[in-house]
Formats: C-alpha cells, structure tokens, sequence
C-alpha cells in the first residue's frame, strides 16, 4: 500500500462546478499536511497547508481527520485557471532537520467552459 | 530574491553516459531532496539530505548518486547504470520540522 493515496481522476468539471479532492495517508505519526499545485511542465507550488481545526483560503477549504487519515480539499466556484495536477503531501518530523515527505500521486482536474 | 535553482532546464544523454543535474539553493535550508516524476505520475523521492555530508536514498535510488558538500548545494548524478532515465527531475529544500517544501523549476532529461 503506498503512504500517501489520492484520487485517481482526472476530473473534469464545468466552471462553476464545486469539487473535492480526497487523500488518506499510511503513517499515524505523520505531522503536517499540504496541499501543492502543479501545472503541466512546471514545479509544484504550495497552494496550502492543512490543519486540524480546518482552513479555508477564498474558494479552497482543507480540511483534516486524524482519525480517519484523512485529508480533503474542496473547491467552490472552479475557475478555469484551476486546471492543474493537485498534490496531497504529507511529513512526518523525525527529528532535528529530519523530515519525511511523502507525495501523492496527484489528481488531475480540468475545468472546462 | 531566495530561491531554489536547477540546471540546465533540458537535458540529452547518450546511452551510456553519466549526466549531472545541478541543484542550487540560497534559502538556508538544511534538507534537500531530489525526486523523478515520470509522465502522468506522482513524485518518487530518489535521494534526499538533510545536512551538509550526509545523504539517504529514497524510495529509487537505483543508478543514481549524489553528494552534499556545501549546505547550498546538492547535486544529483545520473548514471549509465540507471536503465530509464527519461523523466522530469525536481529539485526540493525545506526548514526542519515539517515545514512547505519549495522546489526548483525541474530539469527534462531525455535519453537519445
């Protein structure tokens, strides 16, 4: 099983549309939690990181369920400039300076007009 | 401006042939990572660092080296030993204790 599993997609939505990207992660003891954005060709880039208590940034919202190892993002009032590959990524703190980061394999969304 | 920096952008490698991918970082970060992102695929972790003369090999680090002599630096080395090695190199360095992860803009490595 790999540490750090999303949805495979893609998905493809009209603009307007509200979707939602799910991941669960392996490890118990990891510690924080991202989610990066990667554009075709291009270096992934931090869209946002998630906490427990939730975090919302304009039309993105995280959310995280340590219980369940769980992590979602969704997206209100897509855009076409929301079309990207989206990375769930999770870390665990191993000790001074040393950090595991596990990458999903991303979930492909395409927002058609 | 502090970033992370990779060179060359494109790459071409005869059969055979050991090719270097440069990684340059000025943010003062401790850990560096390299990963392979084959098309359609998510990140594999080759080798990562996490301080100056010290490394540890990811998740494939098969047919690939890497050194760490200056914290700024950490370049990965491709070798003829690695049988496909057509893909999409991205270079990462964080601060300790599970901070983002900023990259740089990739290498595009083709063997001809």
């Amino acid at each position: 099983r790999k540490e750090v599993e999303q949805d495979p997609g893609p998905f493809n939505v009209p603009e307007g549309a509200t979707v939602a990207f799910n991941c669960t992660y392996s490890n118990s003891a990891s510690q924080s939690f991202f989610w990066y954005r990667q554009d075709c060709r291009k270096e992934p880039k931090l869209l946002m990181s998630v906490y427990s208590s939730g975090n919302e940034d304009g039309r993105f919202t995280a959310q995280l369920n340590r219980a369940s190892q769980y992590i979602s993002l969704l997206i209100r009032d897509s855009k076409l400039s929301d079309s990207a590959t989206y990375l769930c990524v999770v870390n665990r703190f191993l000790w001074y300076n040393n950090n595991d980061m596990r990458f999903g394999a991303g979930t492909r969304l395409t927002v058609k007009p | 401006d502090g970033g992370i920096t990779q060179s060359p952008k494109y790459l071409f490698r005869k059969e055979g042939q050991n090719v270097t991918l440069s990684c340059e970082q000025n943010l003062n970060h401790d850990a560096m990572y390299w990963y392979r992102q084959d098309p359609g695929q998510g990140l594999r972790l080759i080798y990562y660092s996490q301080i100056v003369n010290d490394f540890q090999k990811g998740d494939i680090a098969e047919g690939y080296s890497v050194s760490r002599e200056k914290k700024e630096s950490f370049p990965l080395t491709v070798t003829s030993a690695q049988k496909n090695p057509t893909a999409f190199y991205l270079c990462a360095s964080t601060t300790g204790g599970g901070t983002e992860a900023f990259f740089g803009q990739g290498t595009r490595l083709t063997v001809v």
